[in-house]
């Protein structure tokens, strides 16, 4: 089975200040990893995955996460937070296997940036 | 979102109805899916299919059927909806059976009264 785990349902930064948004995944083998972003009344926006090789990964509007083997974690992170990053950030992992593979997501994490 | 559009946008209907949700997309993509969005739980997969007459179930597919009798069009049916099936539902598609990453629909907002 794999599973995810957000342990913040919700992050407060300033606005410039650099955000963290923590995710750890239990999966056997190697994983594909997600990261999506829901704003109100809206559908999940991919914003970046590893897939293999480089251990960070940049996405969109200027996230970035870091694939962390050991640790089992994959942290979404940017350096400057904006007011329009608010919005419930969604983790989700996957394990490639010979037959159909699904993504399963956490629970979401609220990122609340301030002016 | 380009693509992928889902039917009715919100719905509201009395306990013990059937209903249907309607997922379609014009991307030609082989797997398809459907979640359910709930505070606290985030999104758990209902039912997913990979391609025509071809499905299989998710973690929380109790209540629930699917169909896919082309390859554009998903059906989600709540056979005799409950109120604990008031929820926000997705579909989403993929074009590898390796869920190397979905594209979502807009969501339908259901309500079970």
């Amino acid at each position: 089975a794999q599973s995810v785990a957000q342990p913040e349902d919700q992050v407060n930064v300033a606005e410039g200040n650099p955000l963290t948004v923590k995710c750890t995944y239990s999966v056997s083998g190697n994983p594909y990893l997600f990261w999506y972003v829901q704003y109100p009344n809206r559908g999940l926006q991919f914003l970046l995955k590893y897939i293999t090789g480089d251990n960070l990964v940049k996405g969109s509007y200027g996230f970035e996460a870091e694939f962390n083997k050991s640790q089992t974690s994959f942290h979404l992170k940017k350096p400057s937070a904006l007011v329009s990053d608010s919005a419930l950030y969604f983790c989700a992992v996957s394990r490639p296997n010979s037959g159909y593979s699904t993504l399963t997501f956490g629970k979401g994490t609220m990122l609340l940036v301030s002016p | 979102d380009a693509g992928i559009t889902q039917s009715p946008r919100h719905k509201v209907t009395e306990t013990g109805t059937p209903v249907t949700l309607r997922c379609h997309q014009t991307e030609n993509h082989r797997y398809m899916y459907w979640y359910r969005q709930d505070p606290g739980h985030g999104l758990r997969l209902i039912h997913y299919s990979y391609g025509v007459k071809d499905t299989d179930k998710g973690e929380v597919s109790d209540g629930y059927s699917v169909s896919r009798s082309k390859t554009e069009d998903f059906l989600l049916t709540l056979e005799s909806a409950t109120s604990s099936q008031t929820s926000v539902y997705f579909c989403a598609i993929s074009e590898s059976r390796q869920a190397e990453g979905y594209t979502f629909g807009s969501g339908t907002r259901l309500t079970v009264v």
